[in-house]
């Protein structure tokens, strides 16, 4: 089974619209963390956002936030007020257990293309 | 702001030879990583690195793949007999004890093998 499933190969939004991309993960560690990492065509990779598994409160970071809804299993990522910068391809990436050095799960990437 | 480095950027050999790819972490960081992605897939783990030993790898990691922290500074990976199939781009990626949990990572070097 796949650790990381991400069903949105693309996705198109209107800028200074909103826009969820979904992550699902697959774990039976009680521990783990969740990330959300950004890709642009420039190839790097650049970390957005984490979510522990023990935070009760969805994680936020400006116009990022972490849906996690952990009994479905997921951990979902809103841009609010997208930007023709926010183009790129969104990694959701997932670390199994209590040591927070353990190597991370990634997805296949849902690539997203802000429309002017 | 402390980065990632990593050199080359892009790298073309051909099948049989040998490429060293090289990352240097933030300074103060301790564990360290090799990541690869297949032009259009997913990243891939393969190796992880801390005091001076590999902690876990991958199944892609096998006798062809080798780690290296060489001088305090440098981490390097090396492909002994590069295949076809090895064409990828290649990240490092270090942490710290103090990290908010992720890892940082580098541009990345491109691999391709002809």
């Amino acid at each position: 089974a796949q650790k990381i499933t991400q069903t949105q190969p693309g996705m198109f939004v209107q800028e200074k619209e909103a826009v969820t991309l979904d992550c699902t993960y697959d774990t039976s560690d009680q521990s783990y963390g969740l990330f959300w990492y950004k890709q642009p065509s420039s190839g790097e990779m650049i970390f957005l956002i984490y979510q522990g598994s023990y935070d009760e409160q969805n994680a936020t970071e400006g116009r990022y936030s972490l849906n996690f809804q952990k009994a479905r299993k997921s951990a979902n990522l809103v841009i609010s007020a997208s930007q023709l910068g926010d183009s790129a391809m969104y990694f959701c990436a997932m670390r199994e257990g209590e040591n927070n050095f353990n190597k991370f799960y990634f997805g296949s990437g849902t690539k997203l293309n802000v429309k002017p | 702001e402390p980065e990632v480095t990593q050199t080359p950027s892009h790298q073309v050999t051909q099948m049989g030879q040998e490429v060293i790819l090289r990352c240097v972490p933030i300074s103060n960081h301790l564990y360290f990583y090799w990541y690869r992605q297949i032009l259009g897939q997913k990243v891939e783990f393969l190796v992880s690195f801390y005091n001076n030993e590999i902690s876990e790898k991958s199944e892609i990691f096998d006798d062809q793949f080798s780690v290296e922290r060489p001088d305090g500074s440098n981490f390097t990976l090396k492909i002994r007999s590069t295949k076809l199939e090895d064409s990828a781009m290649y990240f490092c990626a270090s942490k710290g004890e103090d990290s908010y949990n992720e890892q940082f990572f580098g541009p990345g070097t491109r691999l391709t093998v002809l």
